[in-house]
């Protein structure tokens, strides 16, 4: 069945410091990896995503790696700053071309400056 | 803004009441998908439209339904409310020509008392 488990639930890291949260995921068909940040009673937002023809995409200070063969993906965050703090959703696309996204249960980062 | 907009913002209401959550999505997107927030469940799929046709079901009970109308907005019907049905009721559109990207509204907070 569709699971995603996402570690860990909670992190702080100093301002300047990275921050890593990893997923695995049990859908050997999921295609799409998208990663939401969401701010205290705000809606969730995509920083970035990645399909499953590749291994690794970049953006700014955000990367996201994905290993298929041994199904788990993770969020890097480089030189974290305190905006950066929120709780950060990973997700896979569960639903082939329906793209109905399965989430993991959120990591709470906060970066204290 | 992400372009989705949804009604009321917060609704409190009894228990064994019946209420009606609106979406509307952003200008094209023919896909909504609706998704529950709660503390303890995470972020759950319920259910996703597509150009007015029902595509996929996820964990929705039978107490909730839901409709998309030929102006592509959409309704979530939440009926014989218990205490565990509060929490907060995000939709999301898709645009297909995009290639996955789900656009969250600002979500819908129910309160049963």
């Amino acid at each position: 069945g569709e699971n995603v488990e996402q570690h860990p639930s909670t992190l702080s890291v100093q301002e300047g410091d990275s921050a890593v949260i990893k997923c695995t995921y049990s859908d050997s068909a999921s295609n799409y990896f998208p990663w939401y940040k969401q701010e205290l009673g705000k809606r969730p937002q995509l920083i970035i995503d990645i399909r499953s023809n590749v291994g690794e995409k970049k953006d700014q200070r955000i990367a996201v790696t994905l290993n298929k063969t041994a199904k788990h993906f993770s969020l890097h965050i480089t030189e974290t700053q305190p905006e950066d703090s929120a709780v950060y959703f990973c997700a896979e696309n569960s639903g082939g071309s329906n793209y109905k996204l399965t989430f993991g249960k959120g990591t709470l980062l906060t970066v204290n400056p | 803004d992400s372009g989705v907009t949804q009604t009321p913002k917060h609704l409190i209401t009894a228990t064994g009441q019946r209420v009606t959550l609106r979406c509307s999505p952003r200008s094209g997107d023919l896909s909504v998908y609706w998704y529950q927030q709660s503390l303890d469940q995470g972020l759950q799929f319920l259910i996703h439209y597509y150009n007015g046709e029902e595509r996929a079901k996820g964990n929705i009970l039978e107490r909730f339904s839901a409709q998309q109308f030929p102006d592509l907005h959409s309704e979530l019907n939440l009926s014989s409310l218990e205490l565990g049905d509060s929490a907060l009721y995000f939709c999301a559109s898709r645009n297909s020509g995009t290639y996955n990207e789900q656009f969250f509204g600002p979500g819908t907070r129910l309160t049963v008392l």
